[in-house]
């Protein structure tokens, strides 16, 4: 089966122009997250979604970020009026059940976003 | 609060070499205990995981102990490839919360 997938694998965008970020988590995955990876660091959680409901948003760092995961499998991570300390790589990861920390988390292969 | 600590690299090692790279953690109660790789090029994907004090880990010839008496999970391997040459990742996931939190990474680049 399919891994999970993300689009578009690199997106340079202009100061102040809006994104959108895609994530195609692997079928059937009950939960789904968002990761902010800078340069030379581990990633860093962004939000959580289990099916259509974000339990958890506390890692967006400002409310420029916002994601959506309408039908309960994709999801997008939108950015409004980017600035260059947005410039990250994204990652998102999906996992089967629901019972948190014990569970391994599959990712995409990212978005590199570099905002100019 | 939480937060893992790994041994900066990078660290150059010859083939067959024996690794190291250490991680330490803080977190309340008793977290899980993972490690990622990043080969280049490619996503992240889970190495090994422990999710209680004193198991063992192991895949792929890496093994890690989580040793709740020093709060470390470091990763071992006895004879290293030029395959592994990666980007490492020593993450903790608090009980009760979904998300995992990550070290910086470590990089290995393995030389023939």
């Amino acid at each position: 089966g399919a891994g999970v997938s993300q689009s578009p694998r690199y997106k340079v965008a202009k100061r102040g122009q809006d994104v959108a970020l895609r994530c195609d988590p692997i079928s059937g995955h009950v939960s789904l997250f968002w990761y902010q990876q800078a340069l030379g660091q581990g990633p860093e959680f962004l939000t959580y979604f289990q099916n259509e409901a974000q339990l958890d948003k506390s890692g967006l760092p400002s409310d420029r970020f916002f994601a959506e995961r309408p039908e309960g499998s994709v999801s997008t991570l939108k950015i409004q009026r980017t600035q260059q300390e947005d410039s990250a790589v994204y990652l998102c990861a999906s996992s089967s059940g629901t019972s948190g920390s014990k569970e391994t988390q599959y990712f995409g292969p990212g978005t590199r976003l570099l905002v100019l | 609060g939480n937060s893992v600590t790994q041994m900066e690299g990078p660290v150059t090692l010859s083939e067959e070499a024996f690794l190291t790279i250490n991680c330490t953690y803080t977190a309340t109660g008793y977290p899980s205990l993972f490690w990622y790789v990043q080969y280049p090029g490619e996503g992240l994907q889970l190495l090994l995981k422990a999710t209680k004090a004193d198991d063992k880990g192991s895949n792929k010839g890496f093994e890690a102990t989580y040793r709740k008496e020093t709060t470390s999970f470091h990763l071992e391997k006895g004879s290293v490839q030029v395959s592994d040459s990666a980007v490492y990742f020593c993450a903790l996931s608090k009980t009760g919360a979904n998300n995992l939190f990550f070290g910086t990474g470590t990089r290995l680049t393995v030389i023939p």
